[in-house]
């Protein structure tokens, strides 16, 4: 079984338009994080959320927003895609905040 | 802003050698240790962690950091590099806060390893 998923795998897309990733974690942990690699393989954190409630939020623009309907479930919204908005997203869990996260197997997202 | 340094963004070996990455980080108060590696086109898997303890912790694969609270320092290291290590290894923080909770991981730029055969 997978801990984390990530759903789609790959996403390309034109400019302008809104996309949606989903994770899932069947860990039964309470803290979901979203995370941007880019091309240069940085990885930056973008939110995090402890069962359901939003705790981190990054100064990432506003047409990025999670949403967790549950506290297995962390998904992210992008409206008006960007060329800038290409990169690799990780979605990530933890029992707690501070520890061992488990990430997702990434959605690479490309922005035509 | 809390940061963490990786000081070798690129390092070729061959196999057999001894590997040693250097990770430090700016923060005086607790922080939670990580390595994380990345082959080529998959997840990021732990290879390692130090929460509390004995400062030297034991990984998977052979590998083994040391930390040195003096220092902020969290270097990764392996006795005997295989020609299967060769991948992006990443330090990761996590820098706790004295009323409790945590943000998120804070990673190094990272260290993209190649062993020669």
């Amino acid at each position: 079984d997978t801990a984390v998923s990530q759903t789609p795998k790959y996403l390309v897309t034109q400019m302008g338009n809104d996309k949606s990733i989903k994770c899932e974690q069947n860990l039964g942990h309470d803290t979901m994080y979203w995370y941007k690699q880019d091309s240069k393989k940085f990885l930056k954190i973008m939110f995090s959320y402890n069962n359901k409630e939003l705790i981190i939020n990054e100064t990432v623009p506003n047409r990025f927003s999670p949403k967790s309907p549950d506290k297995a479930h962390l998904n992210l919204h992008i409206n008006s895609l960007e060329l800038g908005d290409s990169a690799v997203y990780f979605c990530a869990s933890s029992l707690q905040g501070g520890g061992t996260q488990y990430f997702g197997p990434g959605t690479r997202l490309l922005v035509l | 802003a809390q940061s963490v340094s990786q000081h070798n963004h690129h390092v070729i070996l061959s196999e057999a050698a001894s590997l040693e990455l250097g990770c430090n980080y700016s923060y005086g108060g607790t922080v939670n240790l990580f390595w994380y590696v990345q082959y080529p086109g998959q997840h990021l898997q732990l290879l390692l962690k130090y929460f509390s303890g004995d400062p030297l912790v034991k990984g998977i694969k052979g590998f083994e950091a040391e930390f040195i609270k003096s220092k902020f320092s969290f270097n990764l290291r392996k006795p005997s590099v295989q020609w299967s290590d060769t991948a992006e290894y990443f330090c990761a923080v996590s820098f706790l806060y004295s009323g409790g909770g945590a943000d998120g991981l804070t990673f190094g730029k990272g260290t993209h390893l190649i062993i020669q055969p």
